[in-house]
């Protein structure tokens, strides 16, 4: 099965922006993989905050945004706030499956 | 307020069995995909299996093909996950999430498989 790349950790400061990114072995990711992004604090079960690229539940953050970049999913954190520090899962769908990300640690520093 | 609850977690033997069940409240299960994901301690999120609606459709990690089925029964707004010859890997927290966009999570039951 495929496998889904993050970076491991970013950082980033009060205010600041930073991008994560998702990546697939097969390719280019293209918004036929549904691209998922999640929030996990530590010891909580995750949070969905993207669905299908770039929209947004009622309860995700306006800086929160998705998009296609590069060939990469991405997820934009624009504005970081303390409470934003977290661990972010991607989740892209293949045929008959779909695949995390290994995950990227995000700290606000 | 919507609530998946899981359940059937515990420590089992290698080679044992546990079925893992998806109850949901305030929201309609039947009317949703669900997936199970996993979490080893310390590690990623790994997506295990999903169905869909009517349970015509399944799919599930080649890790666990042939050892895990998914099932739901839509008359009891549950969804199942039967694990056979279980592994030492396959301890983790078990997930289920369902609703628009897997908008709904529950608060997972761990599986802990040791002799």
């Amino acid at each position: 099965q495929a496998v889904v790349t993050q970076e491991p950790s970013l950082t980033v400061s009060p205010g600041g922006t930073v991008t994560l990114t998702c990546g697939s072995s097969t390719g280019g990711v293209t918004s036929g993989h549904n691209p998922y992004w999640f929030q996990q604090n530590p010891g909580q079960a995750p949070r969905t905050l993207i669905y299908e690229t770039n929209n947004k539940h009622s309860w995700t953050p306006a800086r929160f945004s998705g998009s296609l970049l590069g060939g990469k999913a991405a997820l934009t954190l624009s504005g970081a706030q303390p409470e934003d520090e977290a661990e972010y899962y991607c989740l892209l769908h293949y045929t008959g499956a779909a695949v995390f990300g290994g995950g990227t640690k995000v700290t606000v520093l | 307020e919507v609530q998946l609850v899981e359940s059937g977690g515990g420590l089992v033997q290698p080679g044992g069995s546990l079925r893992l069940s998806c109850g949901a409240s305030r929201i309609t299960l039947s009317l949703y995909w669900v997936i199970w994901v996993r979490q080893a301690p310390g590690k990623g999120l790994e997506w295990v299996a999903n169905i869909n609606q009517d349970g015509s459709e399944k799919n599930s990690v080649d890790s666990v093909k042939g050892r895990f089925t998914i099932s739901r029964d839509n008359a009891k707004n549950s969804v199942y996950l039967q694990m056979n010859s279980l592994r030492a890997e396959d301890t983790a927290v078990y997930y289920c999430s369902s609703g628009h966009n897997s908008a709904h999570w529950g608060l997972g039951t761990l599986v802990t498989v040791s002799s």
